[in-house]
């Protein structure tokens, strides 16, 4: 089992549409939780970290289930410039920081 | 501010041959990270570093090395490449631990293609 699933997708909507992603980790003492996105060819970017308490940053909102052990991530009123990759990132190892990276969801919003 | 940058961004190698991947930030970041990223498998950490000087193994360190003399370079060396290690590295960095954010900064990545 991958420490870090999602489903690869394609997820492909319109323009407008709202649409979620979800990601499971098998740690169940990890401590931090991230979304990066990434382009195509292109270096991922940090989009949003998760919080128990679930946050929103615009058209963004992130919420983690720790019972469950997974996090989401919804996106509304979806743009064509949120085609991309989401990778769900988990901190399973506080003492490198290092990061555990999901293989990705792939969005595509068509106009 | 460049931040992260990454040099050469392609190579083409042949089995056997070696080359060295240059990372440099200049952020002051303590840590720095080698990643390689394969098709539906996501970033896999190489090696990392916690601070000048120091080096430690991640999660597929065979059959690359790595050095972090300056503090702003971290270099990844391939002795003997193979086309197993065919991909794309990633470098990336991030504060120490006096700050709690986990944010990475990535380089643009380099091409490898061992033939």
């Amino acid at each position: 089992r991958k420490e870090v699933e999602q489903d690869p997708g394609p997820f492909n909507v319109p323009e407008g549409a709202t649409v979620a992603f979800n990601c499971t980790y098998s740690n169940s003492a990890s401590q931090s939780f991230f979304w990066y996105r990434q382009d195509c060819r292109k270096e991922p970017k940090l989009l949003m970290s998760v919080y128990s308490s679930g946050n929103e940053d615009g058209r963004f909102t992130a919420q983690l289930n720790r019972a469950s052990q997974y996090i989401s991530l919804l996106i509304r009123d979806s743009k064509l410039s949120d085609s991309a990759t989401y990778l769900c990132v988990v901190n399973m190892d506080t003492g490198r920081r290092a990061l555990t990276f999901g293989s990705g969801t792939r969005l595509q919003v068509q106009p | 501010n460049a931040g992260v940058t990454q040099t050469p961004k392609f190579r083409v190698l042949k089995t056997g041959q070696s080359m060295t991947l240059l990372c440099a930030q200049d952020m002051n970041h303590e840590y720095m990270y080698w990643y390689r990223q394969d098709p539906g498998m996501g970033l896999r950490l190489i090696h990392y570093s916690v601070g000048e000087g120091t080096t430690a193994k991640g999660e597929v360190p065979d059959g690359y090395n790595v050095s972090r003399l300056k503090k702003q370079n971290f270099l990844l060396g391939l002795e003997s490449a193979a086309p197993s290690q065919t991909s794309v590295y990633f470098c990336a960095s991030s504060y120490g631990l006096a700050d709690n954010s986990y944010e990475q900064y990535f380089g643009p990545g380099t091409r490898l293609t061992v033939t």
